[in-house]
């Protein structure tokens, strides 16, 4: 089975600190995505990789920048967190090749920014 | 830029009834469409995909969907609801000719199932 970890289930940050926020998949996949989650707007794309090194902005990049040293684990950073960055983060990963592959999820990172 | 409709933020259900949830896509072409299912404190996971192999899809925990081209439409229903179908449920939808599949989401729908 795929299995995609994050780092952290929950976390309390203050305002104006730098946030890391790991994520690590095992199934080989070229494709990693950051999303985050709030009430009543659904998901929403921050930043994808489609390899390592490569990265793309998403719908809602701002404050947001990503990491990507090896193909395993993406790394999503929030340079001087923000009380408005307090959400749910969820990682996803996805094969890529002939057919159509699902992204596969993580169990979420629920941050609050005090 | 693709969308996902996906009307009625809550649901409720009473346990044995139908479950059906609606989601409808604005696409000039037909796309990849996918059902996620959130239980609580978890990450999302599939319920079923479609690929164009078959309009009407059959997913896990009794889930099916049908794909009607002429509604832009892939609704999700279950027969009889369990109390272990509460949880939040998201249709996504991808375009083919997107390499790198990217999902836009609808809003979901959170659904309750009365005893």
């Amino acid at each position: 089975d795929v299995k995609v970890t994050q780092s952290s289930r929950y976390l309390v940050k203050r305002t104006g600190e730098k946030v890391f926020l790991e994520c690590v998949q095992d199934m080989d996949h070229e494709n990693m995505f950051w999303y985050r989650q709030d009430p009543g707007l659904g998901l929403r794309l921050i930043y994808f990789s489609y390899d390592v090194k490569m990265k793309e902005k998403g719908d809602i990049p701002e404050g947001y920048s990503v990491s990507r040293e090896k193909k395993e684990r993406f790394s999503l950073i929030l340079e001087s967190a923000s009380t408005n960055q307090t959400s749910m983060y969820l990682c996803a990963s996805r094969g890529t090749g002939t057919g159509v592959y699902e992204q596969y999820f993580g169990p979420g990172t629920r941050l609050t920014v005090t | 830029a693709q969308s996902v409709t996906q009307l009625g933020s809550h649901v409720s259900v009473s346990e044995g009834a139908l479950v059906l949830l609606r989601c409808n896509y604005s696409s000039s072409v037909p796309p990849y469409l996918f059902w996620y299912v959130q239980y609580p404190n978890q990450g999302l996971q599939l319920l079923l995909k479609y690929t164009s192999a078959a309009t009407l899809v059959k997913g896990i925990n009794g889930f099916e969907a049908e794909f009607k081209k002429s509604e832009t439409s892939f609704h999700l229903t279950k027969p009889s609801a369990h109390m272990r179908d509460a949880a939040e449920y998201f249709c996504a939808v991808s375009l083919p000719g997107d390499g790198n599949n990217r999902l836009a989401f609808g809003k979901g729908n959170q659904v309750v199932v009365i005893p």
